[in-house]
């Protein structure tokens, strides 16, 4: 079965540092992998995705992630964080096989509470 | 080009009723998906939809359901509802059902149920 875990329900981070949310995951085959974003009251918002190739991925806001097959982790970084990137953030994955009546959904994890404080 | 939009915003209904969210994705884009999000539960899917034909479902009672329009426009009932059903429904949109597209969520629809 799928699973996305995010281990960390709350991320503190002061205004300017680096910030790392985690993200672990499980799924046979290749993974397809996304991050979103929510603010209060609203719905998701696409960041970034890896499907294939380059390890690293850049989305927008600034945001990037790496992907490392080997620990089955796909970690959003951002370097210097902002006090208007609080928010909560949702890893997600999808089985990276050729839709064929098979399970094409989302499988999101629970959610990290990014507070980026001045 | 304007984002996905639901309808309505939000909802209170009563135990026992039965409710249709509507959904409009974004021009061009021909899957619809829609997602349960509760604060217990986290973001649960519920199915899936692709020129009018639904590809897939989520694990739900059978008391939620959904439609699929030539538009792409598409709908989900919830018959005879229960407290548990209280929650922020999620639509999302894609270009097509490849699993590499992104899919882009509207605002939601906050349902109350009392």
């Amino acid at each position: 079965a799928q699973s996305v875990a995010q281990p960390e329900d709350q991320v503190n981070v002061a205004e300017g540092n680096p910030l790392t949310v985690k993200c672990t995951y499980s799924v046979s085959g290749n993974p397809y992998l996304f991050w979103y974003v929510q603010y209060p009251n609203r719905g998701l918002q696409f960041l970034l995705k890896y499907i294939t190739g380059d390890n690293l991925v850049k989305g927008s806001y600034g945001f990037e992630a790496e992907f490392n097959k080997s620990q089955t982790s796909f970690h959003l970084k951002k370097p210097s964080a902002l006090v208007s990137d609080s928010a909560l953030y949702f890893c997600a994955v999808r089985r990276g096989l050729n839709y064929g009546g098979s399970q094409g959904n989302l499988i999101f994890g629970k959610g990290t509470k990014l507070s980026v404080k001045p | 080009k304007a984002g996905v939009t639901q309808t309505p915003r939000y909802l209170i209904k009563t135990r026992g009723q039965q409710v249709t969210l509507s959904c409009s994705p974004i021009s061009g884009h021909r899957s619809v998906s829609w997602y349960q999000q509760t604060p217990g539960q986290g973001l649960q899917f519920l199915f899936e939809y692709f020129s009018e034909t639904q590809r897939n479902k989520g694990n739900f009672p059978g008391r939620f359901s959904g439609r699929q329009f030539s538009n792409s426009r598409s709908e989900m009932n919830v018959s005879t509802l229960e407290l548990g059903d209280s929650a922020l429904y999620l639509c999302a949109s894609s270009f097509a059902a490849d699993l590499s597209y992104e899919q882009y969520f509207g605002p939601g629809t906050r349902l109350t149920v009392t």
